[in-house]
């Protein structure tokens, strides 16, 4: 079955840390990867995407990796800011229109 | 901004009414994908639409249809409705068709819709 598995659930740190959000996936044949945040009762927005061949992407404070033999990806936030609070959602495209969301970290930032 | 545009935003109905909500994609995409995400769930992928035709299914029951017009905005319809389809319904666009599985998708605030 395809699946998009994020964990964790919920995350909480401090403003000025780091973290890593972690996706695992199962869906194949392999498409691409792509990580969007999602501003509460607002849409989401992509912040990266990755193809088979791409190990890592950057976009600013945010840096995603994938590892497509084990089908794992990690999105790593940079010294992290209020506005970094919100829903970080994986997305895992395979063939036709096997696009699978993933349920999503619920990030908070504290001052 | 991503350009793409629903409405209402927010709208409560009762049990077995039906209701529509309207997306407007972003200038020159021609393909809208209607999403239903439930509180704390990631979005669900109903149905997409490409150049005025339904272009692929998720797995959601004949009482979800939609529409896509000349101008590429969209429409997605809900008869007899159910607790259960209180959600936030969320539509994206994309450039082509091949772009919505590919690409970036362009996402809407959203239709907030309560079903009591």
């Amino acid at each position: 079955k395809n699946q998009v598995e994020q964990s964790p659930q919920s995350l909480i740190i401090l403003e000025g840390k780091n973290c890593t959000l972690q996706c695992n996936y199962t869906v194949s044949p392999f498409s691409n990867l792509r990580w969007y945040k999602q501003d509460t009762g607002r849409g989401p927005v992509s912040l990266t995407i990755m193809t088979f061949s791409e190990n890592t992407k950057s976009n600013g404070r945010y840096t995603a990796t994938l590892d497509a033999d084990t089908k794992q990806s990690s999105l790593h936030i940079t010294a992290s800011q209020l506005s970094d609070s919100a829903s970080y959602i994986c997305v895992v495209s395979g063939a036709g229109f096997k696009t699978i969301f993933g349920a999503g970290t619920r990030l908070f930032v504290k001052a | 901004e991503t350009g793409v545009t629903q409405s209402p935003t927010h709208l409560i109905k009762t049990r077995g009414q039906q209701v529509t909500l309207r997306c407007s994609s972003q200038s020159g995409h021609n393909t809208v994908s209607w999403y239903q995400q439930a509180l704390g769930q990631g979005p669900q992928f109903i149905f997409q639409y490409y150049r005025e035709e339904e272009n692929g299914r998720g797995n959601f029951p004949p009482r979800f249809s939609g529409l896509q017009f000349p101008n590429y905005s969209s429409e997605l319809n809900v008869n007899a409705l159910e607790l259960d389809d209180s959600a936030l319904y969320l539509c994206a666009s994309s450039p082509d068709r091949s772009f919505a599985n590919t690409g970036e998708l362009f996402f809407g605030e959203g239709s907030r819709l309560t079903v009591l």
